[in-house]
């Protein structure tokens, strides 16, 4: 399986600020995901990523809120823009790796 | 969009009993089923999947079913043991897009 890591693992942040998570993979890999899981809840898928083309987004996320990046095949950026309180969660990229799909171990975000 | 139920939200069982968790989902597209177990504060791990040409999986002392036509799949856990205390999250996606859509989550907690 990949190995995923994530940058930062926390934060606390104020709000009206903007945070951008890494992700990083020890692999090359085509489809890159960011999830978010709020507190004690299920995840939910936020974008796909893929390199060379822009990221798509599901209902309810927009790409001003959430920019992605993906420069290459093994790494991707997603930043929080303009935060509430209201986007304190984990968020997790995800790769497909041989039919499976791995985690990264998540950004957990608080904002003030 | 692909809506996926979970049932039991908390289970608890008795360390050697067994635990068994449902999911019911609604696109008929979706032929790919991973199952995921979250440790608190760790990364979401898949611990089986099951793809729609195949009606039951088993993996040691995990095993997965699928109906197709019911449009639904269980989680058996047999001989619980205390490090199966874990929240389980059932998905579902289409092979062709890995999009995965979740279920709540199940607690399970293994009583020693």
């Amino acid at each position: 399986s990949a190995v995923i890591s994530q940058k930062p693992s926390r934060d606390i942040c104020q709000r009206g600020t903007s945070l951008t998570i890494q992700c990083q993979v020890d692999s090359q890999v085509t489809m890159m995901f960011w999830y978010r899981q709020q507190p004690g809840q299920s995840l939910t898928l936020i974008a796909t990523a893929n390199q060379g083309s822009e990221a798509t987004y599901e209902s309810g996320f927009v790409i001003d809120k959430f920019p992605i990046s993906r420069p290459n095949l093994t790494f991707s950026t997603l930043t929080v823009s303009n935060m509430s309180p209201e986007d304190s969660s984990i968020y997790l990229c995800s790769v497909e790796s041989t039919g499976e799909q791995f985690f990264g171990p998540g950004t957990r975000l608080t904002v003030l | 969009g692909e809506n996926v139920e979970q049932h039991p939200s908390t289970l608890s069982v008795q360390e050697g009993d067994s635990a068994v968790i449902k999911c019911t989902y609604s696109d008929s597209a979706s032929n790919y089923f991973p199952w995921y177990k979250q440790e608190l504060g760790k990364r979401p791990q898949l611990i089986i999947d099951i793809r729609s040409n195949v009606g039951e999986k088993k993996d040691q002392r995990i095993a997965v079913t699928l109906n197709k036509t019911a449009k639904h799949f269980s989680l058996h856990i047999t001989e619980t043991q205390p490090e199966d205390s874990a929240v389980y999250f059932c998905a579902a996606s289409n092979v062709g897009d890995y999009k995965l859509s979740f279920g709540a989550g199940t607690t399970v907690t293994v009583r020693a």
